[in-house]
């Protein structure tokens, strides 16, 4: 059965350090796979996305994420973290039918001053 | 584009009254969904709409629950009569053609429901 696993609940960086959200998913076969973004109150917003071209993927706000086959990781990264990206955020993929997401069970990123 | 529109934004009703949720999806887009976000339960697949017609309701509930599209710009998630454990937030989310993977989904900001 396809999954995503989120492997932390929380993160903690300091505003201009590095971010990293990890995730890893287990699949069949190549998923595409999405990474979400959900501020307080808000829907969510995609921030990337692959669909089996480059394994490295950019995004909105200076986020990236490789895929990596081979360790089935789809790792979300940041260079340098801003207050505003205190969020909670969700890896995707996509199902076994068309129209069915997996979604991961969130990692809250929290930005200290 | 406006996105996807949703309302109402929050509700708040008493048990056993009837919700009607709204949606408006993005122009052009012919898949339709309706999401259930709670903390215990994460983000679930209520229904999902392909030009119009009901594909998969499945992760309806159950009876309480109904859900209709009567044209391409259009949709409503209803509940009747509600219950406290219907409290949620509730995303509405269209993409362009989701008979093919890959596509990318859309989400409303969401109607917050709380039922006492």
């Amino acid at each position: 059965a396809q999954s995503v696993t989120q492997l932390d609940s929380h993160v903690s960086v300091s505003e201009g350090t590095p971010v990293l959200l990890r995730c890893n998913y287990s699949s069949s076969y190549s998923p595409s796979l999405f990474w979400y973004v959900q501020h307080p109150n808000k829907g969510l917003q995609l921030l990337l996305k692959y669909t089996s071209a480059a394994t490295l993927v950019k995004g909105i706000n200076g986020f990236e994420a490789e895929f990596k086959k081979s360790e089935t990781s789809f790792h979300l990264t940041k260079p340098s973290a801003h207050m505003s990206d205190a969020a909670e955020y969700f890896c995707v993929a996509g199902g076994d039918s068309s129209y069915k997401l997996i979604f991961g069970s969130g990692t809250r990123l929290l930005v200290r001053p | 584009d406006a996105g996807v529109i949703q309302s109402p934004r929050h509700e708040v009703t008493e048990m056993g009254q009837e919700v009607t949720l709204r949606c408006k999806p993005i122009s052009g887009h012919n898949s339709l969904f309706w999401y259930r976000q709670t903390m215990m339960r994460g983000l679930e697949l209520l229904i999902y709409f392909n030009n119009n017609v009901p594909i998969d309701d499945s992760g309806m509930p159950e009876d309480r629950f109904s859900a209709k599209m009567p044209n391409a710009s259009f949709s409503t998630l209803k509940i009747q009569p509600s219950e406290p454990r219907d409290s949620a937030v509730y995303f509405c989310a269209s993409s362009a053609n989701q008979q093919r993977s890959g596509n990318t989904i859309y989400f409303g900001e969401g109607s917050w429901l709380t039922v006492v």
